[in-house]
């Protein structure tokens, strides 16, 4: 059982570099969002998505983009990578949006120097 | 925006014996999640608890939720080495951010769990 795939692991970038983190699930969830965990803060919800075709914003949107073409798959792109933007990052899906459990990958670990 | 906040941040106990970690929450929720993160791991799910439930078990995890005072419990007993790990309470909700509404988890930051052997 895959469950959630998130490629890569690590990741190294300069300021201004552009990126994308992928995001795979194979339990036909409908559910699917990408948070960041920073030390301290717990984690927080970037975008989140319903469907196929259907993305939204969550609590800390700027600098990312995210799309859903199929129900699987669900990568965040980091257009111009800023320091502030390094972090631990997570994607969850879930059968359906509330009354669920979600499922998590084991993370990106992301550095932007 | 935090809408879960666990106590203690951090415990270290004795293996054996019992962990409680507690979380409040600041507005009527659908239900209560509690999450287990090992070190430089994704989040696995515990238990979920319904806003119309009181007290749910799983082998050694119990969780009580009292929705009068908004906070929930997890109790860990006769804790092993293998407990060690951090451990989140989410709540699942429709939150309004700055930027506008969202639905997803809202985390706590955590209380990380040491067990001594």
């Amino acid at each position: 059982n895959a469950g959630v795939t998130q490629t890569p692991k690590f990741q190294v970038l300069k300021t201004g570099q552009s990126m994308t983190l992928q995001c795979a699930q194979d339990m036909n969830h409908e559910y699917m969002s990408w948070y960041r965990q920073d030390p301290g803060m717990g984690l927080r919800l970037i975008h989140y998505s319903v469907g196929a075709g259907i993305t939204d914003q969550g609590e800390v949107p700027n600098g990312y983009n995210v799309s859903r073409s199929t129900t699987e798959d669900f990568p965040l792109r980091l257009e111009l990578a800023a320091p502030s933007q390094t972090s631990v990052y997570f994607c969850a899906s879930s059968r359906r949006r509330t009354n669920t459990e979600a499922f998590f990958g084991q993370g990106t670990r992301l550095t932007v120097v | 925006s935090q809408q879960g906040e666990e106590d203690p941040q951090a415990l270290s106990i004795q293996e054996g014996e019992n962990a409680t970690m507690n979380c409040s929450y600041k507005t009527s929720i659908n239900n209560l999640q509690w999450y287990r993160q090992n070190s430089g791991r994704g989040l696995v799910h515990l238990i979920l608890i319904r806003s119309n439930e009181r007290e749910k078990h799983s082998g050694r995890l119990r969780v009580t939720l009292d929705t009068s005072k908004k906070s929930s419990s997890l109790l860990i007993t006769a804790s092993r080495a293998a407990d060690t790990a951090s451990y989140f309470c989410a709540t699942d909700l429709f939150v309004m951010y700055s930027g506008g509404g969202a639905d997803g988890l809202t985390f706590g930051k955590g209380t990380h769990l040491i067990i001594q052997p």
